[in-house]
């Protein structure tokens, strides 16, 4: 059973720091990865999407890489503003004919100004 | 281009009743998939549906039972309702089952 654990649960920093949120997973036959970002009693928004065969993806502020041998990705935001405040989640897509999506706790990011 | 939707916002029921939710995609996707996302967790994959039929599910009981229509809109039904079921229930679309999946607002289901 596919098991994805997200560490640190908690972050907070100061203004301007770079900051790495990393995600795990046990079963390394993934099809996607993708990370997302959650307000408080919100929807979720996708940041970064990365498929089987790639290593990394680039959004802005934004990277997120992914070793699926090693079970393991990161979320690399540079540069951290006040508004990247907000619940981090990543998931994987597994499974046949159509997809599951499992999800990890996220890490709940605080940067403070 | 109106993103996903979702109806109603917010809903209150009693133990042992029924509920429908309602989702509507994103213009031009055709894969449907829901979540119970309980506070403080990563929402819980229920099932997906694409062309009008369920392609996969998540370990909840039978009482969750799901439909899409021919325009891609999709229900999630909850019979006998439990204090559990008390959640954040999420749709999300997709073009595909493994694109980007696009989230709506949710509907916060309260049981008393």
């Amino acid at each position: 059973k596919q098991e994805v654990t997200q560490i640190p649960a908690a972050l907070s920093v100061p203004e301007g720091e770079n900051l790495v949120l990393n995600c795990s997973f046990t079963d390394s036959a993934i099809y996607n990865l993708q990370w997302f970002r959650q307000d408080p009693g919100k929807g979720l928004t996708s940041l970064l999407l990365i498929q089987s065969s790639q290593r990394e993806q680039t959004s802005g502020r934004l990277n997120a890489s992914l070793d699926k041998s090693s079970g393991r990705s990161t979320l690399y935001i540079a540069a951290s503003q006040p508004g990247d405040s907000a619940t981090y989640l990543c998931a994987v897509y597994e499974g046949t004919g159509g997809f599951k999506t499992i999800f990890g706790a996220g890490t709940r990011l605080f940067v403070k100004a | 281009d109106a993103g996903v939707t979702q109806s109603p916002t917010h809903l209150i029921k009693t133990r042992g009743q029924q509920v429908t939710l309602r989702c509507s995609p994103k213009s031009g996707h055709d894969t449907v998939s829901w979540y119970q996302q309980a506070l403080g967790q990563g929402p819980q994959f229920i099932f997906q549906y694409y062309e009008e039929e369920e392609r996969q599910r998540g370990n909840f009981p039978d009482r969750f039972s799901g439909h899409q229509f021919p325009n891609y809109s999709s229900e999630l039904n909850v019979n006998a309702l439990l204090l559990g079921d008390s959640a954040l229930y999420l749709c999300a679309s997709s073009l595909l089952s493994l694109d980007t999946q696009y989230f709506g607002p949710g509907t916060r289901l309260t049981v008393l």
